[in-house]
């Protein structure tokens, strides 16, 4: 069955940092693009980084460019989102979802349960 | 990188067919044909209904059907079930920098 599950969401303080993680099975892994989406309290989605299926390119949304570093494993099937500098606005279900094509350019076909990040005081 | 345009919410009785238009710029959906949807209902993660403008993956209806035109694409719901009702947003790649760009979202309401 192909599967993603997030964790590493929680409670962190402004200027904080949380390094969120996301396991896949069931697929290629190293085959596809992989995307972090995230979605605050009673809003919309909102793309936040993307990268490619080797790891050798990656791509942020200007909202966190700077702040956020989206990585990979591949011997581990993992995905990993490092969030620094945190803020209030960053409060969101974080979503990892699974790309049609090994460049982040198509659909997401496959997404994970989401983990919660509040950023608060 | 502004969001897509969606409308706030549409309805229709069962049965009936609703359209949802997603509008965007020549740098996002008039440019590529990589338009995607997504139906999303409370509490519970996105589920990709509609890729590549109107491909349809594997256990989604053929009720939902998917277009585009110059710089609006859209998606059509025919004969409206009351599992229909939910949030639906549409998805565009954008360019190398930019990515992804979301539409605003579409409550489905069944009346």
């Amino acid at each position: 069955e192909v599967q993603l599950v997030e964790s590493g969401g929680g409670l962190v303080q402004p200027g904080g940092s949380l390094r969120l993680s996301c396991a896949a099975s069931g697929f290629t892994f190293s085959s596809y693009a992989m995307s972090w989406v995230r979605q605050a309290p009673g809003k919309g989605l909102e793309w936040v980084s993307a990268i490619s299926g080797s790891g050798g390119s990656t791509y942020y949304a200007d909202s966190v460019k700077g702040r956020f570093t989206i990585s990979r494993d591949n011997s581990k099937n993992t995905l990993y989102l490092q969030m620094n500098s945190l803020r209030a606005e960053d409060t969101a279900v974080y979503y990892c979802a699974k790309g049609c094509l090994k460049q982040p350019v198509d659909a997401f076909d496959i997404w994970g349960q989401g983990t919660m990040v509040t950023v608060s005081s | 990188q502004s969001a897509l345009t969606q409308p706030r919410s549409v309805s229709g009785s069962p049965g009936q067919s609703v359209t949802i238009s997603c509008t965007g710029t020549s740098s996002d959906v008039g440019g590529y044909n990589y338009v995607s949807w997504y139906q999303q209902h409370p509490g519970k993660a996105p589920k990709l209904m509609i890729y590549d403008v109107s491909k349809r993956p594997s256990g989604v209806p053929d009720r939902f059907s998917g277009s585009k035109s110059g710089n609006t694409a859209s998606l059509t719901i025919s004969g409206l079930q009351a599992e229909d009702e939910a949030d639906y947003y549409c998805c565009s790649y954008a360019g190398s920098y930019t990515s992804y760009v979301f539409g605003t979202g579409t409550k489905v309401t069944v009346l």
